[in-house]
Parts: structure tokens; C-alpha cells; sequence
């Protein structure tokens, strides 16, 4: 109940496209949804979070795409542009005797977009 | 502002030597974490802190020890490291809890044990 899965493990994408990374969770106790990008060398950085509480966020050119009867979540890169070349992690957190406050992440997409 | 930062940047050790990762912060951030990062793994969380004098382990705590005596420092000791121990290591630090606060990492350690 602690995991959550992600996919693609690699997405290659041309300048210009959408790329689409897809989470899914189980612990219906979950209620924070970020999502973080790494760069190589990097540590990784917030990008975007949700809450349970609406179906989609956006903010630019990303977006986060919440379904809760399904337990899934998804990222949308609209435009991807050769400087979204980057690992990103979706994760989770939420109130419950095992996991309050920390995040579980998933384990993470390796994004090329290509010139 | 430097935010979290870690060191070393790099190291190598032996199998059996013992080594000290620092973290230190200064954002007066409260919640602090450290990760371990293996391919295709995502990120494991070690051990956390809640405040000064306060730790409790994560997912994958076995190998490691932590303290926190002050707030702006977390340093994660490996005992008796083994080559399972290779990895990157991330330091991260909140203002609050992690299920509702962003996280800040710092750039990383990375441990080769052979």
C-alpha cells in the first residue's frame, strides 16, 4: 500500500511534443501529489504538486492531471522544449500511522527531448 | 542564501571503513531527509528529523545512523560500509512536513564502496 508506480521508465519526445509520464498509487490515505525534475549532477526540485481536491492543475507549459477514482496521477509537458531534458519523480504523502509526512516517490522517467 | 548543502561531492571507500556524509541547512527548516538514490529505484528515504535531538528511520535505514543537535545540521554515518552502500546520497530539508511542504535538496554525495 506504500507504493507508488510509475511509467514510462524513458520517453523520447520531439521539440514541440507532449510528453505524458503516468503514476499510480494505492493508499487511498494519500493526499499531496508533487512532482519533482533532476538534472543531471542535481539534486531534485519541486516542479508541480496537486491535492485530491481538483482534477487538474496547471501551471505553464506543465500540468498535472488527477484521477482519484482511479488512483492515478499524470504529468503533461506541453511544447517540450530540449531544456525539459531531465529525470522526473512523481510521489506521494498523506496522514496515516505509517507514513505521515514523508513522501514516497516513484521511480522516475528519464526524458529526452530531441532538437 | 545557500539553502542545502552537502559534502563531500564524491568519495570512495573500502569495504568496512566508516564515513560521515554532511548536510547542513539554513532556512531554518525544521523537517530534514535523507535519500538514497539508485537507478531505476527513485528515491529511498533513510532517516528524517522532525526538529533538534529528534530522528526515526525511513524505508531503508539499515547500515546508517543520524543526529541532529542542532537545526541547521544532519550528518548521516555509515558504519562498516558494504559495496550495497554505493549509491547517491540526498540531503533535503522543509519548512514543514513533507506530505504538505515542498522539499529542498542539496546537490548530492556520491559513494563508491569497492
Amino acid at each position: 500500500q506504500q507504493q507508488v508506480k510509475q511509467s514510462p521508465q524513458s520517453l523520447i519526445v520531439q521539440k514541440g511534443g507532449i510528453s505524458i509520464i503516468n503514476c499510480a498509487y494505492e493508499n487511498t490515505a494519500f493526499d499531496y501529489f508533487p512532482w519533482y525534475q533532476q538534472f543531471p549532477g542535481k539534486g531534485p526540485a519541486l516542479l508541480i504538486a496537486i491535492r485530491p481536491d481538483v482534477s487538474e492543475k496547471k501551471e505553464g507549459r506543465f500540468t498535472i492531471s488527477f484521477n482519484k477514482s482511479a488512483k492515478q496521477f499524470s504529468l503533461h509537458i506541453m511544447d517540450s522544449q530540449p531544456g525539459d531534458s531531465a529525470t522526473y519523480f512523481c510521489a506521494a504523502s498523506g496522514r496515516g500511522s505509517s507514513n505521515t509526512g514523508k513522501l514516497i516517490f516513484g521511480q522516475g522517467t528519464t526524458l529526452q527531448v530531441k532538437p | 542564501n545557500a539553502g542545502v548543502t552537502q559534502t563531500p561531492k564524491f568519495r570512495i571507500l573500502k569495504i568496512g571503513q566508516s564515513m560521515t556524509l554532511q548536510c547542513a541547512q539554513d532556512m531554518n527548516h525544521n523537517y530534514m531527509y535523507w535519500y538514497r538514490q539508485d537507478p531505476g529505484m527513485g528515491l529511498k528515504l533513510i532517516y528524517y528529523s522532525v526538529g533538534a535531538g529528534i530522528t526515526d528511520k525511513g524505508e531503508v535505514p539499515n547500515g546508517y545512523n543520524v543526529s541532529r543537535s542542532t537545526t541547521e545540521d544532519f550528518p548521516l554515518r555509515l558504519e562498516l560500509a558494504a559495496p550495497s552502500q554505493t549509491s547517491v546520497y540526498f540531503c533535503a530539508s522543509s519548512l514543514r512536513e513533507g506530505g504538505s511542504g515542498e522539499q529542498y535538496f542539496g546537490p548530492g554525495t556520491r559513494l563508491t564502496v569497492t
